[in-house]
């Protein structure tokens, strides 16, 4: 399954499948991001981040992909699990200036 | 051990008190975070404290203020509470604050749920 943060805040997957969620983030010169993952009830965790000088990271089961060009940023979870329904935000950073921002969320449902 | 704790974790008061959330880490971390989340999820940063000088005041209302005895503590004060101020508020904290790398890592605490009526 696959969403866009902004226009698609819920995503549902069977459990198994591959999610994939996506955020687009504001400013061209922010040069350091962060997935968070919120359960229910629950402050943000976090799960991978990424510098601006990469355009891929893998970690236990997700990988996150940066996209400069368009200033996109994806979460990819292999094999999901019931235990992976959150809300995922995306979090941008520019250091320089002291700045960052988290995105509106995406809401992940596992169907089991 | 919690590394980000809050007390307390539900408050519902009446419009117009006043009332302080706190919030405490164990990290040693040198900077401290107060979040707001409304209903629809979206999180959003009031104040950041780092070495006890406040570097980010979003422009939240200043019946809002808060305040760090030291490192390890940054409290959030309420004033004159408003039906609007109902939310999750958060606390996180950081190792350091621009620092090029993992540092900016934030762990939150569990949250405050805050109901005015």
């Amino acid at each position: 399954g696959e969403s866009v943060g902004l226009h698609l805040p819920t995503l549902s997957v069977q459990e198994g499948d591959n999610s994939i969620i996506n955020c687009a983030y504001s400013n061209s010169a922010s040069d350091y991001f962060i997935w968070y993952k919120q359960e229910s009830g629950k402050g943000p965790q976090f799960i991978i981040d990424i510098r601006s000088n990469m355009d891929k990271r893998q970690g236990q089961r997700v990988t996150v992909l940066l996209n400069k060009t368009v200033k996109h940023l994806s979460l990819q979870i292999a094999a999901t699990q019931p235990g992976d329904s959150a809300v995922y935000f995306c979090a941008e950073t520019l250091r320089a200036g002291n700045q960052f921002y988290f995105g509106t969320g995406t809401s992940l449902t596992v169907i089991p | 051990d919690t590394a980000v704790s809050q007390t307390p974790k539900y408050l519902v008061t009446q419009m117009g008190n006043d009332k302080s959330i706190k919030c405490e880490q164990n990290l040693g971390h040198d900077t401290m975070y107060w979040y707001k989340q409304d209903s629809k999820k979206f999180l959003k940063i009031m104040f950041s404290y780092n070495n006890k000088e406040l570097i980010i005041n979003e422009t939240v209302p200043n019946r809002f203020s808060p305040k760090s005895p030291d490192k390890a503590h940054l409290n959030l004060h309420i004033n004159s509470l408003e039906l609007g101020d109902s939310a999750v508020y958060f606390c996180a904290s950081s190792q350091v604050w621009s620092s090029g790398g993992p540092g900016e890592t934030q762990y939150f605490g569990p949250g405050t749920r805050l109901l005015v009526l």
